[in-house]
């Protein structure tokens, strides 16, 4: 596809469970920026990506969350026993270079009951 | 640190008639790049602009133009002839030179009437 696509849209799942969100960016772009945004907020930074390393995780808000590229390209963020506090939409973006606009995914919301 | 300021929580403009949305920021970094964003009721978002701290003239992107005001440490937003496909929620963002991240102020609802 043309633009950064997240699948699922939308994620319900119990407290203490495990999930996946996927990003799939657009083709060419080296950087990936996972971001989440609770209702009512802007966006926060949650990890980047340049390549398949991790450059910075500095946004990350505990070890339960963890992030994976393994081939520069998809994207996986993961998360450990979750907690309804954790519930938000999780945006992807990706860009070519760093000073211009990133591109956003539609996100994936997730709620945690 | 960081900062990113919008203090109105929701504007209202007529169809067709030019709005200014605010945005103030604070950093010590000489150098970085401030970006205007639109979120949509469907969610995604949409890069609008973007202004280098060391531009010298104010950006402008069809109907998007923004004032760079660097000594205030402002970059608000103008959008000429709104349209009713304007309504949505902007943001503004940040990031600085030596990071990799973008700070979002906390939105502002633009809403057009008609």
């Amino acid at each position: 596809g043309a633009g950064v696509s997240q699948t699922p849209s939308n994620k319900v799942t119990e407290k203490g469970k495990y999930v996946e969100l996927r990003c799939d960016p657009i083709s060419g772009h080296t950087a990936l920026y996972w971001y989440r945004q609770s209702l009512g907020q802007g966006p926060e930074f949650l990890i980047y990506f340049q390549g398949t390393g991790a450059a910075d995780d500095s946004g990350l808000p505990n070890d339960r969350f963890f992030a994976v590229r393994p081939e520069g390209s998809v994207s996986t963020l993961k998360i450990q026993r979750t907690e309804r506090g954790d519930s938000a939409v999780y945006l992807c973006a990706s860009s070519l270079y760093r000073d211009r606009g990133a591109f956003f995914g539609q996100g994936t919301r997730l709620t945690v009951v | 640190a960081q900062k990113i300021t919008q203090t109105q929580p929701g504007m209202f403009v007529q169809e067709k008639e030019a709005v200014t949305l605010d945005c103030t920021y604070d950093t010590s970094d000489p150098s970085y790049g401030l970006f205007w964003y639109k979120q949509p009721s469907s969610g995604e978002m949409i890069f609008l602009i973007y202004q280098g701290s060391y531009d010298q003239q104010n950006a402008t992107e069809g109907r998007y133009s923004l004032n760079f005001q660097k000594a205030r440490k402002s970059a608000n937003l103008v959008i000429s002839a709104s349209q009713l496909g304007d309504s949505a929620m902007y943001f503004c963002a940040m990031r600085e030179n030596a990071g990799n991240m973008l700070t979002f102020g906390g939105g502002t609802r633009l809403m057009v009437k008609p």
